[in-house]
């Protein structure tokens, strides 16, 4: 159980174009997502908390129209990075929280992608 | 002062050792512990989640809180290459999911 995808997995892409990622919960009803950015040997950055049908909360710092995160369902959240520089490659993490039976109340995370900006 | 501070390491053991990772944190109001390993590329996956004073045991691992002191350990018995990753600690309050991570810790095991 606590199973959380994305996708893509890697994704290279030209300067100026952007780059929506998908993270799903696959065996429960997430009412909150987070994503986060990671630099090579460096802990995770928070960049925003969304819950279901909610506006995402940005972290200072973070420019809400340059990533653009949806919440619109229990188990789907998107991360689009618009028009995307090669300082925003990075690897971007979601985790996922939510309430179900045999389930603790914690953050599971999704195995990552890898984004590279040419 | 930082609200979690975590020793990033790399901290190099031989196989078979008893490894020791920790975390010190700052706010009391902090109920919520929790230890993930992140492989190389890899997103982090969570491995021990304790909200109590005390010991938590699961096979080799034990998750150890101290609250009066403001000191979580993980400690990996028996320990294998196949350990070698990043170890973060992870706290958090009632109320939300929201955590405050460490920077975590590098762990090599040698074969």
């Amino acid at each position: 159980g606590a199973v959380v995808s994305q996708h893509p997995s890697r994704v290279i892409c030209k300067s100026g174009t952007s780059v929506k990622i998908e993270c799903r919960s696959l065996d429960f009803q997430a009412t909150t997502m987070f994503w986060y950015r990671q630099f090579p040997k460096k802990s995770l950055m928070l960049m925003a908390t969304s819950n279901e049908g909610s506006k995402a909360t940005y972290e200072q710092g973070v420019e809400k129209d340059k990533f653009l995160i949806n919440h619109a369902s229990l188990t789907l959240s998107t991360l689009t990075v618009t028009s995307a520089h090669p300082e925003d490659s990075s690897f971007y993490i979601c985790s996922a929280s939510g309430s179900a039976s045999g389930l603790l109340e914690t953050q599971y995370f999704g195995p990552g992608t890898r984004l590279l900006v040419l | 002062q930082k609200e979690v501070e975590q020793d990033p390491g790399p901290l190099s053991v031989p196989e078979g050792a008893i490894v020791s990772l920790n975390c010190t944190y700052s706010n009391s109001a902090f109920q919520y512990f929790m230890w993930y390993r992140q492989y190389s590329r890899k997103g982090p996956e969570l491995l021990m989640y304790t909200y109590s004073s005390g010991n938590k045991e699961d096979g080799r691992f034990t998750a150890q809180v101290d609250k009066s002191s403001k000191y979580i350990s993980l400690f990996i018995r028996d320990s294998q290459p196949s350990d070698s990753a990043t170890y973060l600690c992870a706290i958090g309050t009632s109320g939300t999911y929201k955590y405050i991570f460490g920077t975590g810790t590098r762990l090599k095991v040698l074969a």
